[in-house]
């Protein structure tokens, strides 16, 4: 079993439509989380961290599940600029990082 | 411009040939860390250094070596030893603290000839 998991997608969607990623981890001893995007053939770039209570930021909802291991992000009012992969990292308590293998969506007219 | 410098950003390796990527940061960032990402893949962790002149080995080490002579490098050589060396590499640093994310550079692809 993968270390951090997420469904592959793709989500396709229309414009405006609200989706969600899940991604969920294995190691209790996590300590951080993110939701990276990456464009094709890009380099992943920081969407948001992921705290606790659970945080927003414009369109994106990013939610922590401790007692299950999972986060999750929303999107809402999908734009068409909004395509790309999503990719969840957790930080493990020796600092290193691992990442999940990224879902994929497509924001359709 | 504060950032992570990768290069090349395209790489062709040679049979039997040692190749080195470089990375450099001007963040004042202590940890440093390389990935391998495969088309349609995730990123796999190789190396990581959380400080100057120390390292650990990530999930795909076999194959791939690293310094860190100075903070704002950590070079990454794929040895000959790597047989399927063909991916897109990742340079990523973070400053320290528990809830600091990392940050990337724009990558190299290396290639086999």
């Amino acid at each position: 079993r993968k270390e951090v998991e997420q469904d592959p997608g793709p989500f396709n969607v229309p414009e405006g439509a609200t989706v969600a990623f899940n991604c969920t981890y294995s190691n209790s001893a996590s300590q951080s989380f993110f939701w990276y995007r990456q464009d094709c053939r890009k380099e992943p770039k920081l969407l948001m961290s992921v705290y606790s209570s659970g945080n927003e930021d414009g369109r994106f909802t990013a939610q922590l599940n401790r007692a299950s291991q999972y986060i999750s992000l929303l999107i809402r009012d999908s734009k068409l600029s909004d395509s790309a992969t999503y990719l969840c990292a957790v930080k493990r308590n020796n600092n290193d990082m691992r990442f999940g293998a990224g879902t994929r969506l497509t924001v359709k007219p | 411009d504060g950032g992570i410098t990768q290069s090349p950003k395209y790489l062709f390796r040679k049979e039997g040939q040692n190749v080195t990527l470089s990375c450099e940061q001007n963040l004042n960032h202590d940890a440093m860390y390389w990935y391998r990402q495969d088309p349609g893949q995730g990123l796999r962790l190789i190396y990581y250094s959380q400080i100057v002149n120390d390292f650990q080995k990530g999930d795909i080490a076999e194959g791939y070596s690293v310094s860190r002579e100075k903070k704002e490098s950590f070079p990454l050589t794929v040895t000959s030893a790597q047989k399927n060396p063909t991916a897109f590499y990742l340079c990523a640093s973070r400053r320290a603290g528990q809830n600091q994310p990392q940050h990337f550079g724009d990558g190299t692809r290396l290639s086999i000839l």
